[in-house]
């Protein structure tokens, strides 16, 4: 089967730099995507990741390894408007996006 | 804002009753997902259109369905309603099927709660 695992629950402190790991097992990989929801609102696109490397956009950097099936979601300088929960996503051989159950984010002052 | 709508906002239904969910897609747009969340989950894949064809389906019985149409809206319907059916049903588009044209962009999602 196909899976997507993230730690359900982080808390970190304003300022502070805080890391998300995602690792998954999927029938292929056609590219793994980073995505931000608050609480009742839409999941919100962050960063899009199909090469091994960082790829890194202000605030926030995203980091591949395929032959390990494992990424990550750097946030540096954490401010309160953080807090969300960070959605980790792999698109499988049939284009299928296959979702983690994210990981809520708690930032405390 | 990501451009794509989502209508009704909140949808209260009946145990067997039948609904239908709408999406307005960013224009140009020609691929649009369909997902239930449920709280506290992902949200899990029901089906994505390409171009009003069904391109791809997850693991959702048939009394699920969809239709897209050429002005870049479509609908989700759900026929025979259960009480798990109950969810967040969220609405994607993105511009193509692979590489970075395929960010997938969210509308804001209709939130259906079955009694």
């Amino acid at each position: 089967g196909q899976n997507i695992d993230q730690p359900t629950e982080m808390t970190a402190t304003e300022g502070a730099i805080v890391q998300i790991n995602c690792t998954y097992q999927t029938s292929g990989f056609n590219g793994l995507f980073w995505y931000q929801q608050h609480a009742g609102e839409a999941p919100t696109f962050l960063s899009y990741n199909v090469l091994d490397g960082l790829e890194e956009k202000g605030r926030f950097s995203s980091f591949l390894s395929r032959s390990k099936g494992y990424s990550y979601l750097l946030l540096k300088e954490l401010q309160m408007k953080d807090s969300a929960s960070y959605l980790c996503a792999v698109r499988d051989s049939n284009y299928q996006l296959i979702w983690g159950a994210g990981t809520k984010l708690i930032i405390k002052p | 804002e990501t451009g794509v709508t989502q209508s009704p906002t909140h949808l209260i239904k009946t145990r067997g009753q039948q609904v239908t969910l709408r999406c307005s897609s960013q224009s140009g747009h020609n691929t649009v997902s369909w997902y239930q969340q449920a709280l506290g989950q992902g949200p899990q894949f029901i089906f994505q259109y390409y171009r009003e064809e069904e391109n791809g389906r997850g693991n959702f019985p048939p009394r699920f369905s969809g239709l897209q149409f050429p002005n870049y809206s479509s609908e989700l319907n759900v026929n025979a309603l259960e009480l798990d059916d109950s969810a967040l049903y969220l609405c994607a588009s993105s511009l193509g099927l692979l590489g970075p044209t395929d960010t997938q962009y969210f509308g804001p999602g209709t939130r259906l709660t079955v009694l």
